[in-house]
């Protein structure tokens, strides 16, 4: 089955303790990003990659590190996590601009 | 910078009415529009992609069209179910930012038995 898949789903940490969020798509596409949720803000962008190697920021790139060794697979890394980055996180996916494929979401909160 | 508004916020309709859906946004120079579906505390479903040289796009009861030059785009449900309460989000994709999506804010869609 064609998706992306995020790790973990729900996630309760500390300020100050590094985390990682997973996100692999099978579907061999080039471009992936990284987007965040919350109430009254909608959904904004937070880094995405044109292909391996090349990353860029989006809106609110602030406290979070992006990766992109391989063509799958895109972590997203909070170093130092601040109970401002609360939210519901998406990855996304897509090849050339065609329909977006999203994860399921990660609800991140931090204490 | 591009801006898009979904109006209504909110809509509750009864089974079996057509719903009507809003979109605007205010740079036309797109590349495409994407309608999502997001259930409570769930992930976004892809449901209708338009690029911008289409004027409309269709699957099962659900129809979307384009019109850049007015910047609107509207989503339309033919025969409401109980099953299509959800919040519906329009994306847009511009020339100049390819690959990012820009959001609406969404409609909160009930429809009632």
């Amino acid at each position: 089955e064609a998706q992306v898949t995020q790790n973990p789903r729900y996630l309760i940490t500390v300020t100050g303790k590094k985390l990682t969020v997973t996100c692999s798509q099978n579907m061999n596409h080039e471009y992936m990003s990284w987007y965040r949720q919350d109430p009254g803000l909608g959904l904004r962008q937070i880094y995405y990659s044109m292909n391996v190697e090349v990353t860029d920021k989006g809106d609110v790139p602030e406290g979070y590190k992006v990766s992109r060794k391989e063509k799958r697979n895109f972590p997203l890394i909070l170093e130092s996590p601040s109970p401002n980055q609360t939210s519901l996180y998406f990855c996304a996916s897509s090849l050339g601009g065609s329909a977006y494929t999203f994860g399921s979401g990660t609800r991140l909160t931090v204490v | 910078k591009q801006e898009v508004t979904q109006i209504p916020a909110a809509l509750s309709v009864p089974e079996g009415e057509n719903l009507v859906l809003n979109c605007s946004f205010t740079d036309s120079a797109i590349y495409n529009l994407q309608w999502f579906r997001q259930d409570p505390g769930k992930g976004l479903t892809s449901l209708l992609l338009i690029q911008s040289s289409q004027r409309e796009q269709t699957s099962g009861r659900l129809n979307a069209s384009l019109d850049k030059s007015s910047g609107r785009s509207t989503l339309y449900i033919a025969a409401s179910q109980p099953g299509d309460s959800a919040t519906y989000l329009c994306a847009v994709m511009t020339t100049d930012s390819w690959g990012k999506l820009q959001f609406g804010a969404g409609t909160q869609v009930v429809v009632t038995p």
